[in-house]
């Protein structure tokens, strides 16, 4: 297809798992970027690539989660240990000019 | 830090009604604006957007003005649908490029009624 997807489209997991979210973007978009939408929090910026550039991880919650790009294509989002508080949708969005577009996310739980 | 503020709601209006959501923001520099559109069940989608002051932004009936002087980026439609249900997001981005992580408003619930 022609957007950006996600998978998979639902996780769930027990508490202390890792966890791996993949996002391929739109053909041809060089930035990339990971959110979190969460009830409490609505939605934050969690980290951005731009090419093969080292990404930006300004917004990562702890060092629990990190997220690589291979190829400058498709990224994977990891999440060590995971946590209670880390159960939300977890969406990607590429981009190649002004605005942003987004995959349908993954729902994580944990349990 | 930058920071978008919206009216969370649910704002509950009947079809054919005029539509406003307050969308202020705080920012240094000229930010692009945007408001993204959450449907039930569905991922967000761009609306529309503007990218410097003055613009406007404009799609499906929707519009936005970008006003610098009072910081705000409020969305309007002259009469509303009940296909336009859905949950609405004012969000900028420091670099004209996109280039960078969005920073979203928390969201306005908008319930049309028929």
């Amino acid at each position: 297809g022609a957007g950006v997807s996600q998978s998979p489209s639902n996780k769930v997991t027990e508490k202390g798992k890792d966890v791996e979210l993949r996002c391929d973007p739109i053909s041809g978009h060089t930035a990339l970027y990971w959110y979190r939408q969460s009830l409490g929090q609505g939605l934050e910026f969690l980290i951005y690539f731009q090419g093969n550039s080292a990404p930006d991880k300004s917004g990562l919650p702890s060092d629990r989660f990190s997220a690589e790009r291979t190829g400058g294509s498709v990224s994977t989002l990891t999440i060590q240990r995971t946590q209670q508080e880390d159960s939300a949708v977890y969406l990607c969005a590429s981009s190649s000019s002004y605005a942003q577009y987004f995959g349908p996310g993954t729902r994580l739980l944990v349990l | 830090g930058d920071s978008v503020t919206q009216m969370e709601g649910p704002v509950t209006l009947s079809e054919e009604a005029f539509l406003t959501i307050n969308c202020t923001y705080t920012a240094t520099g000229y930010p692009s604006l945007f408001w993204y559109v959450q449907y039930p069940g569905e991922g967000l989608q761009l609306l529309l957007k503007a990218t410097k002051a003055d613009d406007k932004g404009s799609n499906k009936g929707f519009e936005a003005t970008y006003r610098k002087e009072t910081t705000s980026f409020h969305l309007e439609k002259g009469s509303v649908q009940v296909s336009d249900s859905a949950v609405y997001f004012c969000a900028l981005s420091q670099a004209g490029g996109g280039a960078d992580g969005l920073t979203f408003g928390k969201g306005t619930h908008l319930i049309i009624q028929p």
